[in-house]
């Protein structure tokens, strides 16, 4: 069956700096996978989402993930945090055909 | 752009009460979903709705259940007697007919006192 482990449940960045959120999947195909985030008191959106068309996936506001088979890995990236950026991060992947499977989530903490 | 939509934003019920939580899918969407995350944890799947059945749903998924699209835009999940334990942000989700990805929407906040 499908999963998705998110390594970090908390993780802390300076506003300018980079942003690393990692998430590994388990599959015995290559998956659609996919970013959500959660701002306090919102609901889901989605960041980006890899469906096998090109292993580097830019999303919104300036996010992006890539897609490494060899790793089992679909790390989410910014080259800049910024304050508007701190919320919860999932990482989901659809198990058969009719649901999601949500990792644990990191929670993303921007410092000023 | 469309959005799915929930009502209301909050329930407080008691114990042993029937709670209703709606939500109103995108339009031309034909999967529907409902999850719900218990504070502190993670996202967890519920049920799945297409075609006017349920497709798929998860052991929590019990009898106290049910779920139903009762007009062309609903899509509503029933909990016929709430516990302590169903005390939940509850999100409905909707898909297109490639399910490519799922929409969210913001979520129904349901406390059990």
């Amino acid at each position: 069956a499908q999963s998705v482990t998110q390594l970090d449940s908390h993780v802390s960045v300076s506003e300018g700096t980079p942003v690393l959120l990692r998430c590994n999947y388990s599959s015995s195909y290559s998956p659609s996978l996919f970013w959500y985030v959660q701002h306090p008191n919102k609901g889901l959106q989605l960041l980006l989402k890899y469906t096998s068309a090109a292993t580097l996936v830019k999303g919104i506001n300036g996010f992006e993930a890539e897609f490494k088979k060899s790793e089992t890995s679909f790390h989410l990236t910014k080259p800049s945090a910024h304050m508007s950026d701190a919320a919860e991060y999932f990482c989901v992947a659809p198990s058969g055909t009719y649901k999601y499977i949500f990792g644990t989530g990191t929670r993303l903490k921007v410092l000023a | 752009e469309p959005e799915v939509t929930q009502t209301p934003s909050h329930q407080v019920t008691q114990m042993g009460q029937e709670v209703i939580l709606r939500c109103v899918p995108i339009s031309n969407h034909l999967y529907f979903y409902w999850y719900r995350q218990i504070l502190g944890q993670k996202v967890e799947f519920l049920v799945s709705f297409y075609n006017n059945e349920i497709s798929e749903k998860s052991e929590i998924f019990d009898d106290q259940f049910s779920v139903e699209r009762p007009d062309g835009s609903n899509f509503t999940l029933k909990i016929r007697s709430t516990k302590l334990e169903d005390s939940a942000m509850y999100f409905c989700a909707s898909s297109g007919p490639f399910q490519v990805e799922q929409y969210f929407g913001p979520g129904t906040r349901l406390t059990v006192t």
